[in-house]
């Protein structure tokens, strides 16, 4: 069964660099998103992408924020210049499979780790 | 805006009880409805959904779920829970026409034997 994968697993960063966290959709999904869980808090959107624009973003992706998918398979979240607050479990999803667009499909997460 | 009560943050059970998650949505408009699983150390996944039709929806691993238009109410049962469903249970909420899911906080399921 086709799945969303993201990578890496885990990162640790210094406050103020900057990470990218990459994921792969399912194949022929149309519409891409991320959500972040902060340790104990409920699961937040962050953006939805489509046809390679944001189409919805949340008050959370400001501009330190930015998504791209450079090619035909990754989708990737880049935080600029990361803060302590960032450190959470990012979530990829897709979806977008005819007569199944409304259900979005989320990869395992990565866990950042902001010191 | 749409919101999304999960009011029971732990829910301990002994295996092979029933059990039922609640879940309660505010919104003015019509919204699609989730159950999301998620195992410790794990992912999201998809548990059950409704988008129309039959109001009572069934899931992965025995679970299902009843749609309350006139309570907005969403509750997920299982009849006898086995310890392997031990996880968080999300209860999400998306507009019609939108993208953006709502969750609520989440509900984590105890079971013991």
């Amino acid at each position: 069964e086709p799945e969303v994968t993201q990578t890496p697993s885990h990162q640790v960063t210094q406050m103020g660099q900057e990470v990218i966290l990459r994921c792969v959709p399912i194949s022929n999904h149309l519409y891409f998103y991320w959500y972040r869980q902060i340790l104990g808090q409920k699961v937040e959107f962050l953006v939805s992408f489509y046809n390679n624009e944001i189409s919805e973003k949340s008050e959370i992706f400001d501009d330190q924020f930015s998504v791209e998918r450079p090619d035909g398979s990754n989708f990737t979240l880049k935080i600029r210049s990361t803060k302590l607050e960032d450190s959470a479990m990012y979530f990829c999803a897709s979806s977008g499979l005819a007569g199944d667009t409304d259900t979005q499909y989320f990869g395992p997460g990565t866990r950042l780790t902001v010191l | 805006a749409q919101s999304v009560t999960q009011l029971d943050s732990q829910v301990p059970v002994f295996e092979e009880a029933p059990v039922e998650l609640r879940c309660n949505y505010s919104s003015s408009v019509s919204v699609y409805l989730f159950w999301y699983v998620q195992y410790p150390n794990q992912g999201l996944q998809l548990l059950l959904k409704y988008l129309s039709g039959s109001t009572l929806v069934k899931g992965i691993n025995g679970f299902e779920a009843e749609f309350n238009k006139s309570q907005t109410s969403f509750h997920l049962r299982k009849p006898s829970v086995h310890i392997s469903d031990t996880a968080e249970y999300f209860c999400a909420v998306i507009l019609t026409g939108f993208q953006k899911l709502v969750f609520g906080t989440g509900t984590r399921l105890l079971v013991s034997p």
